[in-house]
């Protein structure tokens, strides 16, 4: 069974550029989940997918961070314009209802 | 809010056992997890405790104190590949898991 899988594993781009960041769950994972880690911290959460329908987006940084999940399948993250301060790892994971979450191995964004 | 604990970096001895305590606070609790992280690689799931006591899976187990706001994963029996990073997370009402910074294992031969 395909795990969590995320495009691009790495990404560099210019300050002010768009990157779109893309996650393709477990098949018949209705929640997912995106998170972040910065340069030194810990892992944080960014929001939350139950299908197509955000659950929880408490963890988003500010507007300049859009995510979708049209269908309920995969999801997007976008970051228009980005920032230094944007620069880390972004995870996607999925779960089953009341299961544990698997992880994708992250998209590294650098921006420059 | 939440608030995790947990050591920034241990070693051991291949073949010893050791333990990695996590503390923490929290507004609302819906189950604690130990991941697993090597460089570069993606968190794996190792355990996961939602009432309090000892969960048990080989040479991983994890315990768990609600009154106290405690958890620790033990690996016994060390292996060299076991050098990794370990990520306590609690889950709250919302589903999110709140992390701890991580525990960097260096198992020495």
């Amino acid at each position: 069974e395909a795990g969590v899988t995320q495009f691009p594993s790495h990404s560099v781009i210019e300050k002010g550029q768009t990157v779109t960041l893309r996650c393709d769950p477990i098949s018949g994972h209705d929640n997912l989940y995106w998170y972040r880690r910065v340069m030194g911290k810990e892992i944080k959460f960014l929001l939350h997918f139950v299908k197509e329908s955000k659950q929880d987006e408490s963890g988003m940084p500010n507007n300049r961070f859009l995510a979708e999940r049209t269908g309920g399948t995969y999801s997007t993250l976008k970051v228009q314009p980005a920032e230094l301060e944007d620069s880390g790892v972004y995870f996607c994971a999925s779960s089953q209802v009341n299961t544990e979450a698997f992880f994708g191995q992250g998209t590294r964004l650098t921006v420059v | 809010g939440q608030n995790i604990d947990q050591p920034t970096e241990m070693t051991a001895t291949e073949g010893a056992i050791v333990q990695i305590n996590c503390t923490y606070q929290t507004s609302g609790f819906n189950g604690l997890f130990w991941y697993q992280q090597h460089a570069g690689e993606a968190p794996t799931f190792l355990s996961y405790n939602v009432l309090d006591g000892l969960e048990e899976k080989g040479r991983f187990s994890s315990f768990l104190s609600r009154s106290k706001g405690y958890s620790y994963l033990l690996l016994k029996e060390l292996q060299m590949k076991d050098s990794a990073s370990y990520l306590c997370a609690v889950r709250g009402r919302r589903r999110a898991l709140t992390f701890g910074s991580g525990t960097r294992l260096q198992v020495q031969p």
